[in-house]
């Protein structure tokens, strides 16, 4: 079956970086999009981006850009995804999903997540 | 980028209780709208995708319907373990695959 295992706990001060990781299992990991989902205490769904695990393409929504860095290790089944010049207002737990189709193109709906890792922001 | 609206943002409804949250998108989208349901302290599972088809498991008091603009998620008797915020997700040809900001749904 279908397993993302995320990294554990992080609290980071403002300006730092976080990478969260994500180790898939269960399936051929090049063979689906993962997605980078965030939720903020108390606050809804945020879509962050998209890395293709076959040849590392990205792609990231735009409040996001020139912050945040996906990537992906074949040899270990695992995505990253790095955020920088951290703010109290990145405090939220991260997920990494799975993409719903199989194969060069985007399904876009996400029908397997990771248990999410909290990230803590503050001084 | 097109935007996701939900109406209500919470509703409070008793158990058999036929429940129904709409979805805007800013423009259309033909069918590419998702649903997900996120019980307390529970990581997102998908409900619906192609704006009318339930993943697989989903029990069958979900449905879902609308085309182009305008989406209707549909319990048709509310239970208990039906309590959850429910999101919206447009898909369509390119990212971002923006969120609606969700509709949370109590038992009254």
């Amino acid at each position: 079956q279908v397993q993302l295992v995320q990294s554990g706990a992080e609290v980071k001060k403002p300006g730092a970086s976080v990478k969260v990781s994500c180790k898939a299992s269960g399936y051929t990991f090049t063979s689906y999009y993962m997605h980078w989902v965030r939720q903020a205490p108390g606050q809804g769904l945020e879509w962050m981006g998209i890395i293709n695990p076959s040849g590392g393409s990205t792609s990231y929504a735009q409040k996001f850009q020139g912050r945040v860095t996906m990537t992906r290790d074949t040899s270990t089944s695992t995505v990253y995804m790095e955020l920088s010049s951290l703010r109290s207002e990145d405090t939220a737990v991260y997920y990494c999903a799975r993409d719903g189709s199989p194969g060069i193109a985007v399904a876009g709906t996400l029908t397997s997540w990771g248990q999410g890792t909290l990230v803590t922001v503050s001084s | 980028d097109i935007q996701m609206t939900q109406s209500p943002s919470s509703l409070s409804a008793s158990v058999g209780d036929r429940v129904t949250i709409t979805c805007r998108a800013s423009q259309g989208i033909s069918n590419y709208l998702a649903w997900y349901q996120q019980k307390p302290g529970k990581v997102p599972k998908l409900l619906i995708y192609a704006a009318s088809t339930l993943q697989s498991g989903v029990p069958s008091r979900f449905s879902g319907s609308g085309s182009g603009t305008d989406f209707t998620l549909t319990i048709s008797s509310l239970q208990p373990e039906d309590v959850a915020t429910y999101y919206c997700q447009k898909y369509n040809s390119a990212p971002p695959f923006t969120f609606g900001p969700g509709t949370k749904v109590d038992i009254k």
